[in-house]
């Protein structure tokens, strides 16, 4: 069982629409979370960190963290195009631990 | 605010050459390091990390090596590249919360 999965996509949602997506994990000890997002050739940025159960919002992003059932889910409400790009899940154990990453969803946004 | 360079931002080197990356910070000191490698398709691996000068850890065993010179600089390395080590090398900075913060990468590609 990998570490962090996520559905590769692509995810395709009309433009205005709410993209969902979503993320298990394997590691019950995992404490802190993150979605990164990545336009095609770039780095990955920080987009959303979520530490606690329950969601955490930020402008059209909102977070939502369930620690019983081993996810993690990012919702973006009112898509655009610029929305369109790869969207990495990745968790770490806290402390100075290393982060694991997911391999990403890619999310389409169509005009 | 923290910025992150790494050059050369993009390189293409045959088989059995030598490599060296390098990735410098500015805006914070002693920071924790880190190198990734993103192969086509796939997702971010973690190679190594350092918590200061001249201390490295490695997460993967292989024909790379990487080394911390000063406290805000960290080299990647290889003595005889293999067509497999073709992708994109991103160096990271960790911050509070484990949040970790990318530069604008190296791509690589081994012919």
């Amino acid at each position: 069982q990998k570490e962090v999965e996520q559905n590769s996509g692509p995810l395709s949602v009309p433009e205005g629409a709410i993209a969902s997506l979503n993320c298990t994990y394997s590691d019950r000890g995992s404490q802190s979370f993150f979605w990164y997002r990545q336009y095609s050739g770039k780095s990955p940025e920080l987009i959303m960190s979520i530490y606690s159960n329950g969601d955490k919002e930020d402008g059209r992003f909102t977070a939502q963290l369930n620690k019983a059932s081993q996810y993690v889910s990012l919702l973006i409400r009112d898509s655009q195009p610029s929305d369109s790009a790869t969207y990495l899940c990745a968790l770490s154990k806290g402390g100075y631990q290393k982060v694991t990453f997911g391999t990403g969803t890619k999310l389409q946004v169509i005009p | 605010s923290q910025t992150i360079h790494q050059w050369p931002a993009t390189l293409v080197q045959p088989v059995g050459s030598p490599l060296s990356l390098e990735c410098t910070v500015e805006g914070t000191s002693n920071p924790n390091l880190y190198w990734y490698r993103q192969a086509a398709g796939r997702g971010l691996q973690l190679l190594f990390y350092s918590v200061g000068i001249g201390q490295i850890s490695s997460e993967v065993p292989q024909n790379l090596s990487a080394s911390r010179p000063q406290d805000r600089q960290f080299i990647l390395s290889s003595k005889k590249l293999l067509l497999s080590d073709s992708g994109f090398y991103l160096c990271a900075i960790g911050a509070s919360y484990n949040e970790q913060f990318f530069g604008p990468g190296t791509r690589l590609t081994v012919l």
